[in-house]
């Protein structure tokens, strides 16, 4: 079974700062997705970066970027030029892509809390 | 505008009270599943169905029912809730399951007391 864990339940970082949030996760399989979500106040779930495991380049979104480390089941957000609108819980998920996946079931971590402070 | 709605946003019930939360996408996705995210434990698939009258369990899915009689909707079915199921739900949809983009909803707060 896969799992994944995120060992900072909070973090704070100063505005306009950057900052790294832990991702590491366990699985067998040889070809799947990373995910990191964003989930603000109202509680919507965002799509912030995906990573495709067969791809070695690591994903980049503006001021979000990864840094994904196969072979140590490691992956990690960082957030450049933080903004108090990143505010959030933050959310890592695994989706595997074998046959049976349980309709793209995503197993997700359980959440660090990003404070941006003024 | 694309999107994945959820209704009702909040509800406090009764234990043994059926309730329906419902879901819909205007999307024309294949794919819908419903999450509970609970504290400390992210969030977890409860069911999930891949076309219309096409459904399976997911992880958690004990307490709960599901149909897809249309492509669009896929309701969650509570038939004697219990303290134990008071959580955040999400429902969410995709085109696809390899990798597709995940649409979410608004989330739905429920309360049994």
């Amino acid at each position: 079974a896969q799992t994944v864990t995120q060992s900072q339940p909070e973090m704070s970082v100063q505005e306009a700062e950057t900052v790294t949030l832990s991702c590491t996760y366990d699985t067998s399989e040889s070809n799947y997705y990373l995910f990191w979500y964003k989930q603000p106040p109202s509680r919507q779930m965002i799509l912030v970066i995906r990573q495709e495991a067969y791809k070695q380049q690591n994903a980049t979104e503006n001021r979000f970027s990864v840094n994904f480390q196969k072979a140590a089941k490691s992956f990690s957000l960082k957030i450049s030029d933080s903004q108090l609108g990143d505010t959030a819980m933050y959310f890592c998920a695994f989706m595997k892509l074998s046959f049976y996946n349980q309709g793209g079931k995503l197993i997700f971590g359980q959440g660090t809390e990003l404070s941006v402070k003024p | 505008e694309a999107q994945v709605t959820q209704n009702p946003r909040y509800l406090i019930t009764v234990t043994g009270k059926k309730l329906t939360v419902t879901c819909s996408q205007n999307m024309n996705h294949e794919y819908m599943s419903w999450y509970r995210q609970d504290p400390g434990l992210g969030l977890r698939q409860i069911y999930y169905s891949m076309n219309v009258e096409v459904t399976d369990k997911g992880d958690v899915p004990e307490g709960y029912k599901v149909s897809r009689k249309e492509k669009r909707n896929f309701p969650l079915i509570l038939e004697s809730p219990s303290p134990n199921q008071t959580s955040l739900y999400f429902c969410a949809s995709s085109f696809g399951d390899l990798g597709d983009t995940q649409y979410f909803g608004p989330g739905t707060r429920l309360t049994v007391l």
